[in-house]
């Protein structure tokens, strides 16, 4: 991908509140799409994957995200979120073709604060 | 357990000062990558390697350098480190390049001063 923009820089929500973190990529290629979880003081987590088939992704904790071509968008998702979703999310995006295989590009980070 | 360490986790020092952030993955992945965090940048690429002895430039090579001498270690040296390399770094690494995501370790926080 040539770009990947994560369009909230910062999402607050009340527990048990539905969230969704935007984002959206530019690329001339197709591309394989993630979205990775950092916790206060930790490294980032692979939360979810998109690389083929069903364009609906679903993690282990409730979050989903789905993969629309045609608006280039990657968005996740999850419909009643708890404290301990609050964290720095990230989007990114590797090439899945073309010249630049492989090259992975990261958003911006979105920031979920969850408040009771 | 799968992990990828890097050490030190924390360190402050001085301008022009060489030094060395070590990371070291039990895995045995082929490919391992050097990462800065800025606020509001998000992650940004600095070195990669595809395998021993490969490397090649990130998006943000300056000032930086790494070896690959071995499968698990991939080390991130700054031989003269200035205030603007003031930065959260991560090691991540992963079976091949392309879609295998990637694991990643604690990051290591570098202030310069």
């Amino acid at each position: 991908a040539q770009s990947v923009t994560q369009l909230d820089s910062q999402v607050p929500v009340f527990e048990e509140a539905p969230v969704e973190l935007r984002c959206n990529y530019s690329s001339s290629v197709s591309v394989y799409l993630f979205w990775y979880v950092q916790y206060p003081n930790q490294g980032l987590q692979l939360l979810l994957k998109y690389l083929s088939g069903s364009t609906l992704v679903e993690s282990i904790n409730g979050f989903e995200a789905e993969f629309n071509k045609s608006q280039t968008s990657f968005h996740l998702r999850k419909p009643s979120v708890h404290i301990s979703d609050t964290a720095e999310y990230f989007c990114a995006a590797i090439n899945a073709g073309g010249t630049s295989y492989g090259k992975l590009t990261f958003g911006q980070g979105t920031i979920l604060t969850v408040h009771p | 357990e799968a992990q990828v360490t890097q050490n030190p986790r924390y360190l402050i020092t001085v301008t022009g000062k060489k030094l060395t952030v070590t990371c070291s993955q039990n895995m045995n992945h082929e490919y391992m990558s050097w990462y800065r965090q800025d606020p509001g940048l998000g992650l940004r690429q600095i070195y990669y390697s595809m395998n021993v002895e490969v490397t090649d430039k990130g998006d943000v090579p300056e000032g930086y350098k790494v070896s690959r001498k071995e499968k698990r270690n991939f080390p991130l040296i700054l031989e003269s480190p200035s205030p603007n390399q003031t930065s959260l770094y991560f090691c991540a690494s992963s079976l091949s390049q392309g879609r295998q995501p990637q694991h990643f370790g604690d990051g290591t926080r570098l202030s310069i001063l």
